[in-house]
């Protein structure tokens, strides 16, 4: 069965820092590109962020370059997401994704909140 | 970047209805378009991606069309389980990015 398990989302300050793990099993993570998606409150999904299979290539929305940095380590079946110098309106259920056919954002974990506030 | 422009914003239908939403995209997605399913408190659900390619035990009621920048979900028969939001979403080119969402509710 596929899983992907996402955890360290939490209450954070602006201008803070918080790195999301993902952890998945019931595949072979190393052949697929993953992604991050996040949804604010009352909003629609936004990806964010996504890398290829040997995290050789990747790629991230505008409101985020500079301050987020996506990563895995296929010998642990992980991906991450470094989120630096945190603002009010990152606030949101990030999910770890698998693409699929086309890259399109087949299979998705539960999610994991992270709130921005002072 | 791609804006998707999803029609209507919210759908009143009834149980049994066929039900379409149109997703409009700013320029040619090619055939990278998929459809989510979203309850409230759930992670979005893949229906439908490459335009028309049902998912896995994603029931035959579903189906989507188009090419470009213009496509279309419909749901044949409306079913209870059905009410739900429905993004739109194209992976053609970075960013990906959705719909805003349609909403079907309970006539």
């Amino acid at each position: 069965e596929v899983q992907l398990v996402e955890s360290g989302g939490d209450l954070v300050q602006p201008g803070g820092s918080l790195r999301l793990s993902c952890a998945v099993s019931g595949f072979t993570f190393s052949n697929y590109w993953m992604s991050w998606v996040r949804q604010a409150p009352g909003k629609g999904p936004e990806w964010v962020a996504n890398m290829n299979r040997d995290g050789s290539e990747r790629h991230y929305v505008d409101s985020v370059k500079g301050r987020f940095t996506i990563s895995r380590d296929n010998a642990k079946n992980s991906l991450y997401l470094q989120m630096n110098s945190l603002r009010v309106e990152d606030t949101a259920v990030y999910y770890c994704v698998r693409d699929g056919n086309g890259g399109y954002l087949h299979r998705w974990g539960q999610g994991t909140l992270v709130t921005v506030s002072s | 970047d791609i804006q998707m422009t999803q029609s209507p914003f919210t759908l009143s239908a009834s149980v049994g209805d066929r039900v379409t939403i149109t997703c409009r995209a700013s320029q040619s997605v090619g055939g990278s378009l998929a459809w989510f399913q979203q309850k409230p408190g759930k992670a979005p659900q893949a229906l439908i991606y490459l335009v028309s390619n049902l998912e896995s035990a994603v029931p035959s009621r579903f189906s989507g069309s188009g090419s470009g920048t213009e496509f279309t979900l419909t749901i044949s028969s409306l079913q209870p389980d059905d009410f739900a939001t429905y993004y739109c979403q194209q992976s053609h080119t970075h960013p990906k990015t959705f719909g805003q969402g349609t909403k079907v509710e309970i006539k």
